[in-house]
C-alpha cells in the first residue's frame, strides 16, 4: 500500500511569507506526527495527533507554527511569518496505533523549506 | 538537554565487515527503541526496533543489543555492503506518548 506522503517536496519562502505543509498519512493509521530535521542532525519533536486531537504540541518552537487535522486523517503544518532559522526538512511520520503493537512510526519523505 | 547521545558521528568499514553503532540514554520511563536508515534526500526508514525486556533482537542482517542496566543500546550489521551506505538513528520513546526522541546520528560508508 502507498506511504506517508508530503507535498511539496521542496519550499523556497521568503522571510516573513507563510507557508503550508500537507501530510497524508497511511491510511488508517491513528497517530500522526511532525518533526522538523535540521541539516546534519537527528529529527527533533515538533507535535503529535491521536486523530483529530492534538495531545502534545510541547516541540513547536514558536507561535509561529501551527498544526491541525481536523478530520483524523490529512494533516497541514502553517509557519507564519517564516524566518531564516525555520530552513529545515519538516517530516511527517504516522502509526497504526499510539501505544502497544502498532506502535511504529513510518515516515514520509520530507519537505525540504528553504527561506531566503 | 540531550537524552539520546548516539556513537560515532562517522564510520567506515570495508565490505564484509560488521559496524556498530552505539546509542546511550538517560531516560529510564523509555520503553520502545528503533533505529531508522535514512538515505539523501529520503525520510528515515524503520529498520529495527526492540522493547527492553530483551536483550537482542535481529531482524536479517540487523542485530539490537540491549542493556538496561547500562542504559545502552547498540546496532550490529552483519556482512555489510555497499548499499548499507546511509545516516543511522537510534531512538526512544515513553509510552503512551509516542514522541520519538533522535540521536544524532551515524553517517556509515560501507566501501567496496
Amino acid at each position: 500500500g502507498a506511504g506517508v506522503s508530503q507535498s511539496p517536496r521542496y519550499k523556497v519562502a521568503k522571510r516573513g511569507q507563510d507557508v503550508a505543509l500537507r501530510c497524508d498519512p497511511i491510511s488508517g493509521h491513528v497517530s500522526l506526527f511532525w518533526y522538523q530535521q535540521a541539516l546534519g542532525q537527528g529529527p527533533e519533536f515538533l507535535t503529535y495527533f491521536q486523530n483529530e486531537a492534538q495531545l502534545d504540541k510541547s516541540g513547536l518552537p514558536s507561535d509561529r507554527f501551527f498544526a491541525e487535522r481536523p478530520e483524523g486523517s490529512v494533516s497541514t503544518l502553517k509557519i507564519q511569518r517564516t524566518q531564516q532559522e525555520d530552513s529545515a526538512v519538516y517530516l511527517c511520520a504516522s502509526s497504526l496505533a499510539w501505544q502497544g503493537e502498532g506502535y511504529e512510526q513510518y515516515f514520509g519523505p520530507g519537505t525540504r523549506l528553504t527561506v531566503t | 538537554q540531550q537524552q539520546v547521545k548516539q556513537s560515532p558521528q562517522s564510520l567506515i568499514v570495508q565490505k564484509g565487515g560488521i559496524p556498530i553503532i552505539n546509542c546511550a540514554y538517560e531516560n529510564t520511563a523509555f520503553d520502545y527503541f528503533p533505529w531508522y536508515q535514512q538515505f539523501p534526500g529520503k525520510g528515515p526508514a524503520l529498520l529495527i526496533a526492540i522493547r527492553p525486556d530483551v536483550s537482542e533482537k535481529k531482524e536479517g542482517r540487523f542485530t539490537i543489543s540491549f542493556n538496561k542496566s547500562a542504559k545502552q543500546f547498540s546496532l550490529h550489521i552483519m556482512d555489510s555492503q555497499p548499499g548499507d551506505s546511509a545516516t543511522y538513528f537510534c531512538a526512544a520513546s515513553r509510552g503512551g506518548t509516542g514522541k520519538l526522541i533522535f540521536g544524532q546520528g551515524t553517517t556509515l560508508q560501507v566501501k567496496p
